[in-house]
């Protein structure tokens, strides 16, 4: 039972690359969310999944976008990598109060 | 300015004190109210929830919360070095009327430091 499970660790991009970032859950929870986390800015909310078909925007969508395949899965697609989007990124589940975090995606941009 | 806010830190305290973490939220309807623990390199760690005014205790830690004052507080007694780490405090956010589920938001975190 390994909760939320995030691939990969680690990434190194080029600007204007683009990438998927997986994550799953065998909670069978509803809930799912992505956050990035930056020095100084704790937890950054970029979108979250409510259910299965369903996604909205948190507090900094721009330049992601995000899918909810199924239940267990959503992922976190950065189209064209920018520097500013150097980070460890956070997925996480929860029964829609609170949220259980994966291990993260430290990402940097070059 | 941002839906949740906490106190800026570092905060240090002496092992065996008594550690006090602050946190404020905008949004009147917020029901929902966590703190969590992170140290570093690791991913956040949920250590407490509450829900209703009042305190909760979970062995050394309290959690408060006043709703009327949009506060949430975590209180750490007997600090130990091991509670060294990062608190996050955490607020489920409705926003609009009609939402039916809340996005949760997280404040800034306050390094802690308990040092023997």
């Amino acid at each position: 039972n390994a909760g939320v499970t995030q691939t990969p660790k680690f990434q190194v991009l080029k600007t204007g690359q683009s990438m998927t970032l997986q994550c799953a859950q065998d909670m069978n929870h509803n809930s799912m969310y992505w956050y990035r986390q930056d020095p100084g800015m704790g937890l950054r909310l970029i979108y979250y999944s409510a259910s299965e078909g369903t996604t909205d925007k948190g507090e900094v969508p721009n330049g992601y976008n995000v899918s909810r395949l199924n239940k267990r899965e959503f992922s976190l697609r950065l189209e064209s990598a920018a520097p500013s989007q150097t980070s460890v990124y956070f997925c996480a589940e929860g029964a829609g109060r609170e949220a259980f975090f994966g291990q993260g995606t430290r990402l940097t941009v070059v | 300015q941002k839906e949740v806010e906490q106190n800026s830190g570092p905060l240090s305290v002496p092992e065996g004190a008594i550690a006090s973490l602050n946190c404020t939220y905008s949004d009147r309807g917020s029901q929902s109210f966590f703190w969590y623990r992170q140290y570093s390199g690791k991913s956040p760690e949920l250590i407490m929830s509450i829900y209703s005014n009042g305190d909760k205790e979970d062995g050394r830690f309290t959690a408060q919360l006043n709703k009327a004052s949009q506060y949430v507080s975590l209180l750490i007694r007997d600090s130990q070095p091991s509670d060294s780490a990062t608190y996050l405090c955490a607020v489920n956010i409705w926003g609009k009327k009609g939402s039916t589920l809340g996005r949760l938001y997280f404040g800034r975190g306050t390094q802690l430091t308990v040092w023997p």
